[in-house]
């Protein structure tokens, strides 16, 4: 059955490090990968999305790989700020089949 | 603002009573999902609708839930004697229902069956 793994439940890091997030999957051939964020009692926050033909995509201070290879992308946020604390969640997808999402990361970025 | 509204924000209910949530799409999206959410879990898939069609019903769907959208436009949960197992976040989100299918997530009903 298709699995995801984020690389843990919790991370902390300090302000104006960049924050690294790790997305692995298996029994999957995604065709995209999305990323969202989600603050505590809110929904989803869609953010990035990266095609698998796509090695990286950049938004502002956020970066996003995909190795299909490796089965794994990699979510960075540069220059962190206490404001990007919040769980990151990441959503392999085939195109044709209902978003299924990890269990997220918690980031926590402290000043 | 994602322009998804979903009423109630908080339900609260005893077990064995039935609930019934709404979202509603400020703009028109083909598609629309209903996802749950438990603590420490990214949202679980339920069901999802192409206009007013009932396309996919997850597993986790029992035959205590049922879904519509009659119009193509809201859509209802409705949690038929609720079980305390049932208290999660239910979340709704719109799509424009074409490639990629990024999502836009309403804020979510959080239900707490007692």
């Amino acid at each position: 059955s298709q699995k995801i793994e984020q690389n843990s439940e919790a991370l902390n890091i300090q302000e104006g490090k960049t924050a690294t997030l790790t997305c692995n999957y298996t029994n999957y051939s995604p065709a995209y990968l999305q990323w969202y964020r989600q603050d505590p009692g809110r929904g989803p926050v869609f953010l990035l999305l990266i095609r698998e033909n796509e090695k990286e995509k950049r938004k502002e201070r956020l970066k996003v790989t995909f190795d299909t290879t490796l089965k794994q992308s990699l979510f960075h946020i540069t220059a962190s700020q206490p404001a990007d604390s919040a769980t990151y969640l990441c959503a392999p997808h085939s195109g044709n089949t209902p978003l299924v999402f990890g269990k997220g990361t918690r980031l926590s970025v402290i000043a | 603002d994602t322009g998804v509204s979903q009423d109630p924000r908080h339900k609260i209910t005893k077990r064995g009573q039935n609930v019934t949530f709404r979202c509603d799409p400020i703009s028109e999206h083909n598609r629309l999902y209903w996802y749950r959410q438990t603590l420490g879990q990214g949202p679980e898939f339920l069901t999802y609708f192409q206009n007013e069609a009932q396309l996919e019903k997850s597993r986790l769907l029992s035959d205590r839930f049922s879904a519509e959208r009659p119009k193509g436009s809201f859509s209802t949960l409705e949690i038929q004697r609720t079980e305390q197992g049932d208290s999660a976040m239910y979340l709704c989100a719109i799509s424009p229902g074409q490639g990629t299918d990024t999502q836009y997530f309403g804020p979510g009903t959080r239900l707490t069956v007692l």
